[in-house]
């Protein structure tokens, strides 16, 4: 059974960083794609970027200057990074496991990132 | 680029059909066979029901069903059950650029 679960502070200050961990079990973490996506509390999805093992990481155009993604295949592991946080950036952060450029098939349970003085 | 577009809400009686409509572009949509429909229920993840337009994974009922004509596609679930009651949300890829636009998402009623 494959499993995505989501790592990382809950609170984040304005203008600090956002870091999260997917932690990926029972498919090797070399084989497939992987996404981020959030959730704003009370509104739709919103595609943040994903990575895979061979190519470069690729960035929703509007958060493309303050995401980072990275892969650790050692830990079975991907991880975002989003830079100089605000309050629209307060959402549910999820990791999926991404079919190519098709959909993502297979979703962690979220973690609910606010960002608050 | 925009968002994909999607009505807020649609209702139905148990046993009924309603179909969710997804209005891209050209350059998403109408381009690529690459739309996805994801369900939503209250706190929970979303979880994959169509791919590729119209594919099923496993596990999901023949009572949902994927078609597109053009720039739109749309998501049909047949035989309403209370527990379709949910949020749909449509996903279209959109080339190398923007890769993926999501829909704002439909609420649906069972009445």
């Amino acid at each position: 059974q494959v499993l995505l679960q989501e790592s990382g502070p809950r609170l984040v200050k304005p203008s600090e960083t956002l870091s999260l961990t997917c932690t990926v079990s029972g498919v090797p973490i070399t084989a497939s794609f992987w996404s981020w996506i959030r959730q704003p509390p009370g509104k739709g999805l919103e595609w943040i970027g994903y990575i895979f093992q061979t190519g470069s990481p690729h960035y929703n155009p509007s958060l493309k200057s303050r995401v980072t993604m990275s892969l650790d295949t050692s830990k079975g592991q991907f991880s975002l990074n989003l830079d100089s946080v605000n309050a629209a950036d307060t959402a549910v952060y999820y990791c999926t496991r991404t079919v190519g450029i098709r959909y993502s098939d297979l979703w962690g349970r979220g973690t609910l990132v606010t960002v608050s003085s | 680029q925009s968002a994909l577009s999607q009505p807020r809400s649609v209702s139905g009686s148990p046993g009924q059909s309603v179909t969710i409509s997804c209005t891209g572009t050209s350059s998403d949509v109408g381009h690529y066979n690459f739309v996805s429909w994801y369900q939503q229920h209250p706190a929970t993840a979303p979880k994959l029901l169509i791919y590729d337009v119209t594919q099923r994974p496993s596990g999901v009922p023949d009572r949902f069903s994927g078609s597109k004509s053009g720039n739109t596609a749309s998501l049909t679930i047949s035989g309403l059950q209370a527990e379709d009651e949910a949020d749909y949300y449509c996903c279209s890829y959109a080339g190398t650029y923007t890769f993926w636009l999501f829909g704002g998402g439909t609420k649906l009623t069972v009445l």
